[in-house]
């Protein structure tokens, strides 16, 4: 079945510092790939997505590029800053019109800034 | 704000009670999909609803149940409560069926504890 692993947190950065957090996934056909982000206390937000190979999808100064050759769709941001202290789950999205549509999601990174 | 409201906020129960977790999509969104989110788990897609009708089913026990109304609001009933069922419960909806980038919204969720 459709599976997704992150890299294991939790994440630890100084403001200012570089960001990577690294997605692989297992899927049959040609999924749809997302991350979104969720801060303390709230729901899930979508952060930025790619729908085919070679996407890359870009928000707030995150970025991430679908990679079919390594199945993956690593999140990067170039300066962090405190308010991007959150959880960040990788997803991947399967849809079929005959047989429902889901997402099936990462572990979770715990991401925190300090300044 | 995503649009998706979920009551209760917060729900505290026994084992063995039964409880019912409410869902409004957002206004023109005729998917709702329910996802359950425990430490042990992770984050886990339970079931989708589009426009009244079950379209898919993930990780949902038997001892849960949903449905959508004409409304197109949801709920999601738990019964036998165990401790284990005491977790986040998310709610989201999107415009379509199985589009292949369709974002979700997902709701601020209904935290349950069951003592």
């Amino acid at each position: 079945g459709d599976s997704v692993t992150q890299m294991e947190g939790p994440v630890t950065l100084s403001e200012e510092a570089f960001l990577t957090i690294n997605c692989t996934y297992t899927a049959t056909g040609y999924p749809s790939l997302f991350w979104y982000v969720q801060y303390p206390g709230e729901g899930l937000q979508l952060l930025l997505k790619a729908t085919k190979a070679d996407d890359k999808g870009s928000n707030k100064g995150f970025e991430a590029t679908y990679r079919k050759e390594t199945t993956s769709f690593h999140l990067e941001k170039g300066s962090v800053q405190v308010s991007d202290s959150a959880v960040y789950f990788c997803a991947l999205f399967t849809g079929r019109k005959t047989s429902g549509s889901r997402l099936t999601f990462g572990e979770g990174t715990q991401l925190t800034v300090n300044p | 704000d995503s649009g998706v409201t979920q009551t209760p906020k917060h729900l505290i129960t026994a084992t063995g009670q039964r409880v019912t977790l409410r869902c409004s999509p957002r206004s023109g969104d005729l998917s709702v999909y329910w996802y359950q989110q425990s430490l042990d788990q992770g984050l886990q897609f339970l079931i989708q609803y589009y426009n009244g009708e079950e379209r898919a089913k993930g990780n949902i026990l038997e001892r849960f149940s949903a449905q959508q109304f004409p409304d197109l609001h949801s709920e999601l009933n738990l019964s036998s409560l165990e401790l284990g069922d005491s977790a986040l419960y998310f709610c989201a909806s999107s415009v379509r069926r199985a589009g292949p980038g369709d974002e979700q919204f997902f709701g601020p969720g209904t935290r349950l504890t069951v003592l």
